[in-house]
C-alpha cells in the first residue's frame, strides 16, 4: 500500500493516439513527480511540481504534456508518441520539493507504443 | 547528487543477512544517504536514510562510516521477497528534490 495510485496500469497506444496517464496521492504531500523508466536504463526524472506549479522540466519532448490541477492529482497527456517512448511511467510524491526527503512511488503505468 | 558506486549484483541465502555496500566518497557534509529498492516492474520503495549516525527501522539497518564515504544497508534476515534492485542515493540539498537512481545493486535471495 503506497498511498500513490496510478491509472491505467497498462496502456497500448498507436502513434497517432492521444491518451492520458493519471496519478493521485492520498498522503497530503505538496510535491509530485513524473519519472520514465525504459528497459535496462535508470529512472529518468521528467517533471516536478510543487503545489501545482511546475518547477522542473528535464528537456522532455513536447509530445509529453503534464498537468497538475491540484496538489493531489497529476496527469501526463500523451500525443503522437514514438515506439521508443514505450516504458514504465512512474509517479511519485513527497512532502516538499525543496527539501531532500523520501519520495513515495506509485505502481507505474506500463506504456507500449505500437 | 553526490556520485554513488554500488556492485551491480549480489546473491544472498534466504534467512541470512544481506549486506549491500555503497561508496559515496564525494558526499557533502549535509547530504543524506538514502536507500530505495525496486521489485521487478513495481515503483521504487523507500527503505531508510541517514546522515551520520547508524539508523534502523522495521525494514533494515544503515551503517555509515565515520568519514561518511561509504555505507552499508543491512537486511538482517533476507527473504525471497527481498529480491530487488537496491539503490543508494545521495540527493543534492538545493534545487528541486529529485533522486538520481543510477543502476543499483540487483540482490537475488536464493532459497
Amino acid at each position: 500500500e503506497t498511498g500513490v495510485t496510478q491509472t491505467p496500469r497498462h496502456l497500448v497506444m498507436g502513434m497517432t493516439n492521444k491518451k492520458s496517464l493519471k496519478c493521485e496521492q492520498h498522503l497530503g504531500h505538496n510535491a509530485m513527480y513524473w519519472y520514465k523508466q525504459s528497459a535496462k536504463k535508470p529512472l529518468e526524472l521528467m517533471f516536478v511540481y510543487s503545489l501545482e506549479e511546475r518547477v522542473e522540466n528535464n528537456s522532455v519532448p513536447s509530445r509529453f504534456s503534464p498537468e497538475c490541477p491540484n496538489s493531489s492529482h497529476l496527469f501526463l497527456h500523451l500525443h503522437t508518441l514514438q515506439p521508443e517512448d514505450s516504458a514504465l511511467y512512474l509517479c511519485a510524491s513527497s512532502q516538499e520539493v525543496y527539501v531532500a526527503g523520501e519520495q513515495y512511488f506509485g505502481p507505474g503505468t506500463r506504456l507500449t507504443v505500437t | 547528487d553526490a556520485k554513488t558506486t554500488q556492485p551491480p549484483s549480489m546473491d544472498c541465502a534466504e534467512g541470512r543477512a544481506a549486506n549491500l555496500p555503497c561508496n559515496h566518497s564525494t558526499i557533502s557534509g549535509n547530504e543524506y544517504v538514502y536507500w530505495y529498492r525496486q521489485i521487478h516492474s513495481q515503483g521504487p520503495q523507500y527503505i531508510i536514510h541517514g546522515l551520520k549516525n547508524n539508523e534502523t527501522n522495521e525494514m533494515a539497518s544503515l551503517i555509515i562510516t565515520e568519514d561518511r564515504k561509504s555505507s552499508t544497508l543491512i537486511l538482517p534476515h533476507a527473504t525471497l521477497r527481498d529480491t530487488a534492485v537496491y539503490y543508494c542515493i545521495a540527493p543534492r540539498r538545493t534545487g528541486a528534490n529529485n533522486l538520481f537512481f543510477g543502476t543499483g545493486t540487483r540482490l537475488t535471495v536464493i532459497p
